[in-house]
């Protein structure tokens, strides 16, 4: 079954440290891959998506992602948190061809900053 | 912003009541989603709508109805509430049904509390 996997329920980080939220994912083939954030109160926001081409891939906010094949993963990274980025993150999964209504969304990983 | 709103933002029934959200966009686009995100499950698909009075069903549609009669407007009912649709529901809107345009843009939820 397709199914895509953030180990990670709650992280907390230090303003100014690194960042990396991990997210893993079980699919037939190479699928479609997004990371989402959601600020408190709010909706779902876009981050960054991978569809194909090059594996690193650089959204809005200074965030990064990277797919790697091997590892069925696709790892958020930011170089450098900021008290703003305090929000949950959700990993999530889409067929390549496919609908956006076969989107399946990970657990979600709450991110905490310490000032 | 993508001109969505939900409404109520938060309501509290009781068990065995109607309940009806409204999503109502201002961008005219074809594609709209309810969403529900409860913990440990992320987000999960109720239905979804390509068009007016074009509806399906999503991954957890049991207990719900939809109904889309205008573009801009997407209800969602719960015909009888029960305690497991307590949850946060989400709306979301796309410019594209294919994954790789589709990117969603989320409404800012609205809390349900059945009691």
């Amino acid at each position: 079954a397709q199914s895509v996997t953030q180990p990670d329920i709650h992280i907390t980080v230090s303003e100014g440290a690194s960042l990396e939220l991990r997210c893993n994912y079980s699919y037939g083939a190479t699928p479609y891959l997004f990371w989402y954030v959601q600020s408190p109160g709010q909706g779902l926001q876009l981050l960054l998506k991978y569809f194909s081409g090059d594996t690193l891939v650089q959204g809005i906010k200074g965030f990064e992602a990277e797919f790697k094949r091997s590892q069925s993963s696709f790892n958020l990274r930011k170089p450098s948190v900021h008290w703003s980025d305090a929000a949950e993150y959700f990993c999530a999964v889409g067929p390549q061809g496919g609908a956006t209504n076969k989107l399946i969304f990970g657990t979600g990983t709450l991110l905490a900053v310490q000032p | 912003d993508a001109g969505i709103t939900q409404s109520p933002r938060h309501k509290v029934t009781e068990t065995g009541t109607p309940v009806t959200l409204r999503c109502h966009q201002t961008e005219n686009h074809r594609y709209m989603y309810w969403y529900r995100q409860d913990p440990g499950h992320g987000l999960r698909l109720i239905h979804y709508s390509y068009g007016v009075k074009d509806t399906d069903k999503g991954e957890v549609s049991d207990g719900y109805s939809v109904s889309r009669s205008k573009t801009e407007d997407f209800l969602l009912t719960l015909e009888s509430a029960t305690s497991s649709q307590t949850s946060v529901y989400f709306c979301a809107i796309s410019v594209n049904r294919r994954a790789e345009n589709g990117e969603l843009f989320f409404g800012e939820g609205s809390r349900l509390t059945v009691l």
